[in-house]
């Protein structure tokens, strides 16, 4: 149980595009769902949490107009990098918590972003 | 301030040998705990997780990891390690009472010599 899944692996995009990404739970019902960073090497930066129904809370730095996240479902989570750039080229992972597992989250396989 | 410091960078160990990954935290009361476990470009794997109770705390793939509320330490260990578990270690916590956001430590990469 508790696995969660992220849609695409992998993706590259012209600057300028945009790109969604999406984070699912597929057997538990996710109240809450994560959003990270990391880049090679280092630990993972928390960028927002999101509750189901509810707005995205953006960790400082973090521009909510440039990643959109919406968590309209209890099992769906979506990051749009809008008008990316390469700068933005990362490692995203989502992760996901709720059900009987509130004080644990359970991670996707992540996704990685190429701007070129 | 409040932090979780994996003191080890890197770590090499032969495969069979015993294995033992630190980490500290600095929190005023004892938060939750966690050990995750990420292979090259994959997402975080739970190993275990510890909230209360018996401070031994069995996970999966063979780890174990012991709570010391008078070290502030919550350090993984596994007895006989494989080659594949090789990877990326990440020590996290969860402040008792502030909601579910983790802070994660510095990781901790595991290399095994065959």
């Amino acid at each position: 149980g508790a696995v969660v899944s992220q849609h695409p692996s992998r993706v590259i995009c012209k600057s300028g595009t945009s790109v969604k990404i999406e984070c699912r739970s597929l057997d538990f019902q996710a109240t809450t769902m994560f959003w990270y960073r990391q880049f090679p090497k280092q630990s993972l930066m928390l960028m927002a949490t999101s509750n189901e129904g509810s707005k995205a809370t953006y960790e400082q730095g973090v521009e909510k107009d440039k990643f959109l996240i919406n968590h309209a479902s209890l099992t769906l989570s979506t990051l749009t990098v809008t008008s990316a750039h390469p700068e933005d080229s990362s490692f995203y992972i989502c992760s996901a918590s709720g059900g009987d597992r509130p004080d644990t989250q359970y991670f996707g396989p992540g996704t990685r972003l190429t701007v070129l | 301030a409040q932090s979780v410091t994996q003191p080890d960078i890197h770590i090499t160990v032969s495969e069979g040998a015993s294995l033992e990954l630190r980490c500290n935290y600095s929190y005023g009361a004892t938060p939750y705990l966690f050990w995750y476990v990420q292979s090259p470009g994959q997402g975080l794997q739970l190993l275990l997780k510890y909230f209360s109770g018996d401070t031994l705390v069995q996970g999966i793939k063979g780890f174990e990891a012991e709570f010391k509320r008078s070290q502030s330490s919550f350090n993984l260990r596994k007895p006989s390690v494989h080659w594949s578990d090789a990877a990326e270690y990440f020590c996290a916590v969860v402040p008792t009472g502030g909601g579910n956001k983790l802070t994660f430590g510095t990781g901790t990469q595991l290399k095994v010599e065959l």
